[in-house]
């Protein structure tokens, strides 16, 4: 399977924990994102990265979470100290290219967070 | 910063004709798109549209007017499978390389 995979696919944890999520992007793919979804709405972009910098982050992105991608192939996302308000889909993404104007991105299946 | 904006839910019969509507407010515009979004899954690509006019593919067609900020997807010979969340995205951020999505617009399918 060459597509975008995560894992885990779902992770059940109580408040106050620390979790990590782990996406690997296509292979060739220079560019990975992540974005959090939650039920009935769209995906919210957290951050992106170009190879291994990470070039932008949102406002919804605090102190608690964390992106890596150190090779810039996989990468992770981690949350300290968990709240009831992180349960989500964590969607990660993957794109090619430089170009600004056409960006297809490939989403991967997604980890499903719950915090009891 | 960008706002995006369609129907929360819509419901049309097997083999009718729908279209969801989409509006947008950029700060500048590097294209519109469309994903589908089945329960519990990732969202897929459908279409990209960056002039304005008609994307025709197979069943699925995109249109943009960029001038009044507003694009549909359009969906004809309905089947049950298309029930889904179909998702309008423009790419946003200092970068233009992450997506600002809608809310989505959750299609029911009926018999």
């Amino acid at each position: 399977d060459t597509g975008v995979s995560q894992n885990p696919r779902h992770k059940i944890t109580k408040r106050g924990q620390n979790v990590t999520f782990r996406c690997d992007p296509i292979s060739e793919h220079n560019r990975l994102y992540w974005y959090r979804q939650t039920l009935g709405q769209g995906p919210e972009f957290l951050t992106y990265f170009q190879n291994e910098a990470q070039l932008e982050k949102s406002r919804l992105l605090s102190d608690r979470f964390s992106a890596e991608r150190p090779k810039g192939s996989f990468s992770t996302l981690e949350i300290q100290r968990t709240e009831q308000g992180d349960s989500a889909m964590y969607l990660c993404a993957s794109s090619l290219g430089d170009s600004v104007l056409y960006n297809e991105q490939f989403f991967g299946p997604g980890t499903r967070l719950t915090v009891l | 910063g960008q706002n995006i904006d369609q129907p929360t839910e819509m419901t049309a019969t097997e083999g009718a004709i729908v279209q969801i509507n989409c509006t947008y407010q950029t700060s500048g515009f590097n294209g519109l798109f469309w994903y589908q979004q089945h329960a519990g899954e990732a969202p897929t690509f459908l279409s990209y549209n960056v002039l304005d006019g008609l994307e025709e593919k197979g069943r699925f067609s995109s249109f943009l007017s960029r001038s009044k900020g507003y694009s549909y997807l359009l969906l004809k010979e309905l089947q049950m499978k298309d029930s889904a969340s179909y998702l309008c995205a423009a790419p946003g951020g200092n970068y233009g390389q992450n997506f600002v999505f809608g809310p989505g617009t959750r299609l029911s399918v009926l018999p």
